[in-house]
């Protein structure tokens, strides 16, 4: 069974520019998450997708951030403009949709972003 | 609101010691709580959960965790280490529905030593 591919792995970028990420979950997940992970800190959640409707998007810093999910498989994360506190991978994560809310999550690599 | 709380932000070991990682957890209802491990450039996998039943629980790679409700604690532990052990380790808690947010607590970095 494939994992959960995101890209880029990597991405370098001066600050005020824009910067896309994408994220194809596990066949058949109905649950994705965007997570912002800072250097030194545990996984921050941005946005919860369930299919293609958001479930929580609470901390997205929406003046800057946007997300979405067509069609309810893959997703893009898309930062516009980036500031230096942007640094940070950003993890894709699925879920099933079992009902029970058990929250096991299946994480993609991340992408790594450094703002100059 | 939910919350985890890893008291160790490192923590060295010697190679076949035992070791114990810490996690205590806040919340109101009741909780599934995890521990993830994530290697240097690596998304976090999964080493172990606790959804009900007994509070022992055992994962991969010979870690296993103790769910203390009393003590709102889901500690951590395994006899013996090796050096391939060395990571960061999540303790993250979520509530009961599917809707319900997973927290992730601040992450433990085990460094084993030969």
């Amino acid at each position: 069974e494939a994992g959960v591919a995101q890209s880029p792995r990597y991405k370098i970028i001066e600050k005020r520019q824009s910067v896309a990420f994408w994220c194809n979950p596990i066949s058949g997940h109905a649950t994705l998450y965007w997570y912002q992970q800072i250097l030194g800190q545990g996984p921050k959640l941005l946005i919860q997708f369930q299919n293609n409707g958001v479930v929580d998007d609470s901390q997205l810093p929406k003046d800057r951030f946007s997300a979405e999910r067509l069609k309810g498989v893959d997703s893009t994360l898309k930062i516009q403009p980036a500031k230096l506190e942007d640094s940070a991978v950003y993890l894709c994560a699925s879920s099933p949709w079992t009902g029970l809310g058990t929250g096991e999550l299946f994480f993609g690599e991340g992408s790594r972003l450094t703002v100059l | 609101a939910q919350s985890v709380t890893q008291l160790d932000s490192q923590v060295p070991v010697f190679e076949e010691a035992p070791v114990e990682l810490r996690c205590n957890y806040s919340s109101s209802v009741s909780v599934y709580l995890f521990w993830y491990v994530q290697y240097p450039n690596q998304g976090l996998q999964l080493l172990l959960k606790y959804l009900s039943g007994s509070t022992l629980v055992k994962g991969i790679n010979g870690f296993e965790a103790e769910f203390n409700k009393s003590q709102t604690s889901f500690h951590l532990r395994k006899p013996s280490v090796h050096i391939s052990d060395t990571a960061e380790y999540f303790c993250a808690v979520t509530g009961g529905t599917s809707y319900d947010k997973v927290i992730f607590g601040p992450g433990t970095s085990l460094s084993v030593i030969p």
